[in-house]
């Protein structure tokens, strides 16, 4: 079964808007969540990632806000540009400090296009 | 420094046939996986892999297999190819201290 819901499927967003990316889990043992950023043909690439210790991670635009009594996160894109327009994947991951994290579980991804 | 590297990035093979991908890590991380990404299905975990045994191993039959060399480089096998098997290979390596999963641009396969 989806290990990480994520929704919605896709999302148009005007330019200066703000692009809101839900992601959902069952697992409690998860505790570390990233996002990644795909553009076509391209490998999905890291954007940010949080720990469950903090509810709120900022870099640049790019903030993710998480509940750990929800088990949900979220990603918000602050002042959308066209260039974000791109496929965003949720995952998390029970890897624990210090250790690999190669099993990632996916959210299914969310095409987002930034209209100018 | 050089990213994730996979070869090939395009491949067609006929049912029946196997493949064989490779990737080439970032220097210096020793743990590598692979992915599989369709739109079906999305992106689903093959099997991880750290100084060469495997640690992590998804949900997929036995045709698919894999290994990674002394060097930290690893290779995919599929065999018997199935029409589904049709997809994008990722790789990604990581350094263990971390965790950050680095990911290549990946192998096309496309099965007829």
């Amino acid at each position: 079964q989806q290990q990480v819901k994520q929704s919605p499927q896709s999302l148009i967003v005007q330019k200066g808007g703000i692009s809101i990316i839900n992601c959902a889990y069952e697992n409690t043992a998860f505790d570390y969540f990233p996002w990644y950023q795909q553009f076509p043909g391209k490998g999905p690439a890291l954007l940010i990632a949080i720990r469950p210790d903090v509810s709120e991670k900022k870099e640049g635009r790019f903030t993710i806000s998480f509940n750990k009594s929800a088990k949900q996160f979220s990603l918000h894109i602050m002042d959308s540009q066209p260039g974000d327009s791109a496929t965003y994947f949720c995952a998390a991951s029970k890897g624990g400090r210090g250790s690999t994290l190669g099993r990632l579980y996916f959210g299914r991804g969310t095409q987002l296009t930034v209209w100018p | 420094k050089a990213g994730v590297t996979q070869t090939p990035r395009y491949l067609i093979k006929t049912r029946g046939q196997q493949v064989t991908l490779s990737c080439s890590p970032i220097s210096g991380h020793r743990s590598v996986s692979w992915y599989q990404q369709t739109p079906g299905q999305g992106l689903q975990f093959l099997f991880e892999y750290f100084s060469e045994t495997q640690r992590n191993k998804g949900n997929f039959p036995g045709r698919f297999s894999g290994r990674q060399f002394s060097n930290s480089r690893s290779e995919m096998n599929v065999s018997t190819l199935e029409l589904g098997d049709s997809a994008l290979y990722l790789c990604a390596s990581s350094l263990e201290v971390t965790g950050e999963l680095f990911f290549g641009e990946g192998s096309r396969l496309t099965v007829l």
